[in-house]
């Protein structure tokens, strides 16, 4: 069935290093969507990139769409404490009749002070 | 606060036991949606509901059901519990049940002894 990869799982890296998670489809992706989930919080919008190639950024976070539009990428530049919690990727299929988003396994980010 | 509500908060109950979780979706959102997060798990997508009508169906055991009612609010019934059942249940939302973000409440955490 659809699945959408993410790696790594976890990533320790210290304060003001960057950090950038991958999500891997095995079927090409209409869209693509992040979300954040701090630890004790529930998922948090954060991006959904459509096009082909597309590239957004939210300050210092940077969301890619892969041009194939079956993978994406999110970087994060000079990590800070408050960038510390889960960050899932979720892609919806562009066709069959699934219509729900298929969430990726998270990449749990620790920064260290 | 993402404007969707869940109750309860917490809860706790014994194998065999059956329990009703209740979602309230955001104000002018038609669609809801049932996750189950274990602990360091995924987002494992349940089932969808669009203005009353079931959706979408993931990973939901024959044990599990859910509706939603003419006021947009939903309930997911799971009965026969066991131990495994124990998890969070997010209820997310969205505008409608295809290309929007979801926003996900707050949770319910159940535990199963």
């Amino acid at each position: 069935g659809q699945q959408v990869m993410q790696i790594p799982q976890y990533q320790h890296v210290q304060e003001g290093e960057d950090f950038t998670t991958y999500c891997n489809s095995s079927t090409t992706l209409s869209n693509i969507q992040w979300y954040k989930q701090r630890p004790g919080g529930h998922p948090v919008f954060l991006i959904q990139l459509v096009k082909s190639g597309e590239v957004k950024k939210q300050k210092r976070l940077t969301f890619q769409f892969g041009e194939a539009k079956k993978n994406s990428s999110l970087h994060i530049t000079a990590t800070q404490t408050t960038d510390v919690g889960t960050y899932f990727c979720a892609g919806k299929i562009s066709s069959g009749s699934a219509r729900q988003l298929t969430f990726g396994s998270g990449t749990q980010l620790t920064v260290l002070p | 606060d993402s404007g969707v509500t869940q109750t309860p908060k917490h809860l706790i109950t014994a194998t065999g036991q059956r329990v009703t979780l209740r979602c309230s979706p955001r104000s002018g959102d038609l669609s809801v949606y049932w996750y189950q997060q274990s602990l360091d798990q995924g987002l494992q997508f349940l089932i969808q509901y669009y203005n009353g009508e079931e959706r979408a169906k993931g990973n939901i055991l024959e044990r599990f059901s859910a509706q939603q009612f003419p006021d947009l609010h939903s309930e997911l019934n799971l009965s026969s519990l066991e131990l495994g059942d124990s998890a969070l249940y997010f209820c997310a939302s969205s505008v409608d049940g295809t290309s929007y973000e979801q926003y996900f409440g707050p949770g319910t955490r159940l535990t199963v002894t």
